[in-house]
């Protein structure tokens, strides 16, 4: 069962903030929320995670809410190589990632 | 450093054949996960291994699908035999450790190229 929803597409003006929304209503305290993406024909990479604090990165920041039902993933500059689609993952017990089916980000030039 | 090599990187076969992927971990990495993504999908956990032993494999369909990681290093996945529904991308992943449920560190997992299954 995936433990995150997420909305199926979304645009973004190259160069502009990319605010990628995720919901995770049920995680548990101790879950951390995990982030990846995957281009076309690649296996999914690491982009950050967090656990209940605000994290930055030198790829993005992750604001997660006060509850921890939520989160969102920030791009600051997008870029059209951001062009992928993005995974908001639960990690539970003995590091396993329940995928959901991910937000697939296009940037426009 | 290297990454997760994963091989072949695309299969055809017909249904009802046999198919095997391998997956040769980050060095020094104790855990490994195969990944089964339906097009369209998510990555869906088949089966877990630290070092040479099962962790998880619940959602590995175990009338058909097999998984070895002898040496607790690289690794195979099996198909026998084959369905149409199976044409899927085999994905490899490996991570340092297991990590204890809340803990601090970092237990990222690192992803192969996959391998493309088409069943015929």
């Amino acid at each position: 069962d995936a433990k995150t929803t997420q909305p199926t597409s979304m645009d973004c003006a190259e160069g502009r903030a990319a605010n990628l929304p995720c919901n995770h209503s049920t995680i548990s305290g101790n879950e951390y929320v995990y982030w990846y993406r995957q281009i076309h024909s690649q296996g999914p990479q690491y982009i950050i995670h967090g656990l209940k604090n605000n994290e930055t990165n030198e790829m993005a920041s992750l604001i997660i809410t006060e509850d921890r039902k939520s989160s969102t993933l920030i791009l600051p500059h997008a870029t059209l190589r951001d062009t992928a689609v993005y995974y908001c993952i639960v990690r539970v017990a003995g590091n396993q990632f329940y995928f959901g089916t991910g937000t697939s980000l296009t940037v426009i030039p | 450093e290297a990454g997760v090599a994963q091989s072949p990187r695309y299969k055809i076969i017909e249904k009802r054949q046999s198919v095997a992927f391998w997956c040769n971990p980050i060095s020094g990495h104790a855990t490994l996960y195969w990944y089964q993504q339906i097009l369209g999908q998510g990555p869906k956990l088949l089966i877990q291994f630290q070092n040479n032993g099962v962790v998880d494999d619940s959602q590995l369909p175990k009338d058909r699908f097999s998984a070895e990681r002898l040496k607790g290093v690289d690794s195979t996945l099996k198909i026998q035999p084959a369905k149409l529904e199976d044409s899927a991308v085999y994905l490899c992943a490996s991570s340092f450790r297991t990590g204890r449920l809340g803990g601090a560190s970092n237990n990222e997992q690192f992803f192969g190229p996959g391998t493309r299954l088409t069943v015929l």
